[in-house]
This record gives C-alpha cells, sequence and structure tokens, in this order.
C-alpha cells in the first residue's frame, strides 16, 4: 500500500508558539490531502482539504489563520498550528490518496501536540 | 447527508472465536465503504473496501466485510480472532462521486480480544 508518513509523532510547546507539522506521501504523488483532528475516544474530524498549488479548503468552523495549510509540493503539505493555546491540545492525523484510486485514504502515524 | 453508525462502543471475544464488528450506513445513490483500523497513538491503516461487485469483500489481516444493500450494513468479521486484533475500528461512507476527503467516519468500536 501506499506510504504516508507525518512528522513529528510527538511535540510539545508552550502556550502562544506555533508548531509546524508536516505531511509526506513517500511513494506516490498526491495533489490533494486531507487534515484531521481526532479527540479522546472520538472519530476523526476533518479539518482542512490541502490542495496543491492552491488554497487549502476549510470545513467550517475551522480557524483558517490559526490552523495554516501549505501544499507547496506533490509529496508534501504542512499544517502550522499558529499562537497555541492548551485547548489546541489534540492528535492530528494527515491523509491523502492515489490518483485514479477508488477512494481508500492512506494515513499518516498521527501527530500528539501537547500545548503547555 | 451522509452518515456512520458504529452501534458497538465495545466489542470482547476471545481468541480463536469469530467476531464482528457492526456498521450501518445511509448516503444518497450507491455507497463506498471502508473500514480501518487504528492501534494506540497510532494512524489510521486501511483494512478493506467496498466499491463495487461482489458483496462479500476480503481484506487484510484475514478481515473480510459484507455488503448487504437492504440493510445498509457492512459489518466487518474475522473467523478467528487473535489478541493481535485488539484495537479501534472505524467504518467510513463516502457517495460514489463524492471527494475521498468527505468520507464520514463512525465513532469507532473498540476491539478487545483476550486470549
Amino acid at each position: 500500500g501506499a506510504v504516508v508518513s507525518q512528522h513529528p509523532s510527538r511535540v510539545i510547546c508552550k502556550s502562544g508558539t506555533s508548531v509546524k507539522i508536516e505531511c509526506r506521501s513517500l511513494d506516490f504523488q498526491a495533489t490533494t490531502m486531507f487534515w484531521y483532528r481526532q479527540f479522546p475516544k472520538q472519530s476523526l474530524m476533518l479539518m482542512a482539504t490541502s490542495n496543491e498549488g492552491s488554497k487549502a479548503t476549510y470545513e467550517q468552523g475551522v480557524e483558517k489563520d490559526k490552523f495554516l495549510i501549505n501544499h507547496a509540493s506533490l509529496t508534501l503539505s504542512t499544517l502550522t498550528v499558529t499562537s497555541a493555546h492548551p485547548e489546541d491540545s489534540s492528535f492530528y492525523i494527515c491523509s491523502a490518496t492515489r490518483t485514479g484510486s477508488t477512494g481508500e485514504l492512506f494515513f499518516g502515524e498521527g501527530s500528539r501536540l501537547t500545548v503547555l | 447527508a451522509q452518515s456512520v453508525a458504529q452501534p458497538e462502543d465495545q466489542v470482547n471475544v476471545a481468541e480463536g472465536n469469530p467476531l464482528t464488528v457492526k456498521c450501518t450506513y445511509s448516503v444518497s445513490g450507491n455507497p463506498y465503504l471502508f473500514w480501518y483500523v487504528q492501534y494506540p497513538n497510532r494512524g489510521l491503516q486501511f483494512l478493506l473496501k467496498y466499491i463495487t461487485g461482489d458483496n462479500l469483500v476480503k481484506g487484510s489481516y484475514g478481515f473480510e466485510a459484507e455488503f448487504n444493500k437492504s440493510q445498509t450494513s457492512f459489518h466487518l468479521k474475522k473467523p478467528s480472532a487473535l489478541v493481535s486484533d485488539s484495537a479501534l475500528y472505524f467504518c467510513a461512507v463516502r457517495a460514489y462521486n463524492t471527494n475521498a476527503g468527505k468520507s464520514t467516519f463512525g465513532d469507532g468500536t473498540t476491539l478487545t480480544v483476550k486470549p
């Protein structure tokens, strides 16, 4: 199957700082990637769709100025949590689909963000 | 609007016994259905999918699922559970003409297989 790598797996930061999470498709090109947030014992909440070479599409209720998404190449999307607050602490997961596939998602390993 | 229901938060089975994790869905038009598994502090891994064709689909690690259109169900099954199958399982659905990112996930079912 396709491989999606996410980094870092764990990050701890202070309130007010910014944190960048990277999502890479290692063996395929991904024109579209997706970012999710997962709370403990809950399902995935789609935050935004990252489009290579264009602006991300954010889901309703997600602050685009707080969660900056950049998809600069066909294999890399980044999520930057700006001015982090403790309530931003969560598990963030990215995913991608292969061009021409019938839609199964390939997920990164996830990033556990803790804001102190 | 599409939706997925996983009616059981928790399923417990003994090793070697068959397991079933239930999923029902609601979607306009033909569904694409998926099962994913998540181990603690990890991302989700794709298990299997139903797109079209045979209602019984086989996937990774010996899992299978049966698409039942009349009951709008897509239950995940395995004939003989292993302790290593213990994990969180998500069912997902999307309509055939929608973006993959618009997949709707169920709330997940925690499977515990006891030795």
